[in-house]
């Protein structure tokens, strides 16, 4: 069966600090990969998705990076954090082919002091 | 681009009664329509989804309905329960070299016992 990890579950770091959160599939293999950002109490800010290796797609231009170094692994990072990076982060994944279903990561919460 | 509207934003039902949420779309070339459920502080759960081939959908006491013309389709819960309230999300989908999601604002469901 496919699972999904994210780490680490929360996180809370100083303005201006880096960033690195990461995200990985197992049981599937070439999946599309997500990362959204939800702020609290809001909808679902779709950041980047990658449908292979070293492929990203930004949909929203900002302070944050994307890179996927592996067919399983989605990596989120950050140069220097702001306080409106806030939010709780989650990693989605839909299987490789002509599948459509798309399901999320557990999230990693970030507080941005 | 694809563009999902969501109502109403919130939505209180008595313990028993029905709740229905609607979403519009804008992109005919959208045909996958999948609704999320997210508990307060828990990742979006994938409750139910509609293909553009099928009018409609059930699973116990959750159905979705499409409209393809009028570009638009519901979430009906009935014999609602306290475990119920949650926020609901509603996308729609389409392939573009890569599954692409846009995600309606969500809706916040509260069923009072």
């Amino acid at each position: 069966s496919q699972t999904i990890h994210q780490w680490p579950a929360t996180l809370v770091q100083p303005v201006g600090s880096p960033l690195s959160l990461e995200c990985t599939v197992e049981g599937t293999s070439n999946p599309n990969l997500y990362w959204y950002r939800q702020a609290a109490g809001r909808g679902l800010q779709l950041l980047f998705y990658s449908v292979g290796i070293g492929q990203i797609s930004s949909e929203v231009p900002q302070n944050l990076s994307a890179s996927r170094p592996q067919d399983r692994q989605f990596i989120l990072s950050s140069k220097k954090l702001l306080l409106s990076d806030s939010g709780f982060y989650l990693c989605a994944w839909v299987s490789g082919g002509a599948a459509d279903t798309q399901y999320f990561g557990p999230g990693t919460r970030l507080t941005v002091l | 681009g694809e563009n999902v509207e969501q109502h109403p934003s919130t939505l209180s039902v008595q313990e028993g009664d029905s709740a229905v949420i609607k979403c519009t779309y804008s992109d005919s070339a959208s045909n996958y329509f999948p609704w999320y459920k997210q508990e307060l502080g828990k990742r979006p759960q994938l409750i139910i989804d509609i293909r553009s081939n099928v009018g409609e959908k059930k699973d116990q006491r959750i159905a979705v309905t499409l409209n393809k013309t009028a570009k638009h389709f519901s979430l009906h819960i009935t014999e609602t329960q306290p475990e119920d309230s949650a926020v609901y999300f509603c996308a729609a989908s389409h392939w573009t070299g890569g599954q692409n999601f846009v995600f309606g604002p969500g809706t916040r469901l509260s069923v009072l016992p």
